[in-house]
């Protein structure tokens, strides 16, 4: 156990139906990243936030995907009009870092989602 | 990022030290090397990270090209526990960790 928790750990869908996934980071880290990871692949960033500002957004997949951090605590992940290419590995992590020293990043579990 | 090329897959016999290269030859110069691993299932777990000098810690010890081209990652005793995938990712100081294939590394006893 890292100290990050993300539920649920496993979600399934209908196509067309929305989503939503939970991270709870490691307290008093101020980074938190989300990353999808499918079969056989390594793990793919996403969006982070420093605090409760999100950093960067363009690698989120599509505009159906979006993500908050509204209090620079836990953080959610939402698949609007979920497809079956969505069905992955949703990873969140956390880390205590600056601009300038980078820390190592704590994964969570993992929500694995399966769309049908 | 730059990218990263890393063999998809070695043996390593328990006990011995297991050597993991990592080609990275597009690093540029604010980007650091990091390991991680990810046993199956599980979310990946941070081993290391270096910027230019060799870097040793409880887990492990990177050994970095003086041309910072290429990296090695080094388990000193291998144990079946350390059966997993490494991945070995440039990336600047904000983290935004992009993972490639990885080696898939099985100690055998």
């Amino acid at each position: 156990d890292t100290g990050v928790s993300q539920n649920p750990r496993h979600k399934i869908t209908k196509r067309g139906q929305n989503v939503t996934f939970r991270c709870d980071p490691i307290s008093e880290h101020n980074r938190l990243y989300w990353y999808r990871q499918t079969l056989g692949q390594g793990p793919e960033f996403l969006t982070y936030f420093q605090n409760e500002a999100q950093l960067e957004k363009s690698r989120l997949l599509s505009d159906r995907f979006s993500a908050e951090r509204p209090k620079g605590s836990f953080s959610t992940l939402e698949i609007q009009r979920t497809e079956q290419g969505d069905s992955a590995m949703y990873l969140c992590a956390s880390s205590l870092a600056s601009q300038t020293d980078p820390y190592e990043q704590y994964f969570g579990p993992g929500t694995r989602l399966t769309v049908t | 990022d730059a990218k990263t090329t890393q063999p998809p897959s070695m043996d390593c016999a328990e006990g011995r030290a297991a050597n993991l290269p990592c080609n990275h030859s597009t690093i540029s110069g604010n980007e650091y090397v990091y390991w991680y691993r990810q046993i199956h299932s599980q979310g990946p777990q941070y081993i290391i990270h270096g910027l230019k000098n060799n870097e040793t810690n409880e887990m492990a010890s990177l050994i970095i090209t003086e041309d910072r081209k290429s990296s090695t990652l080094i388990l000193p005793h291998a144990t079946l526990r350390d059966t997993a995938v490494y991945y070995c990712i440039a990336a600047d100081s904000w983290g935004k960790l992009q993972f490639g294939a990885g080696t898939q590394v099985v100690v055998t006893p």
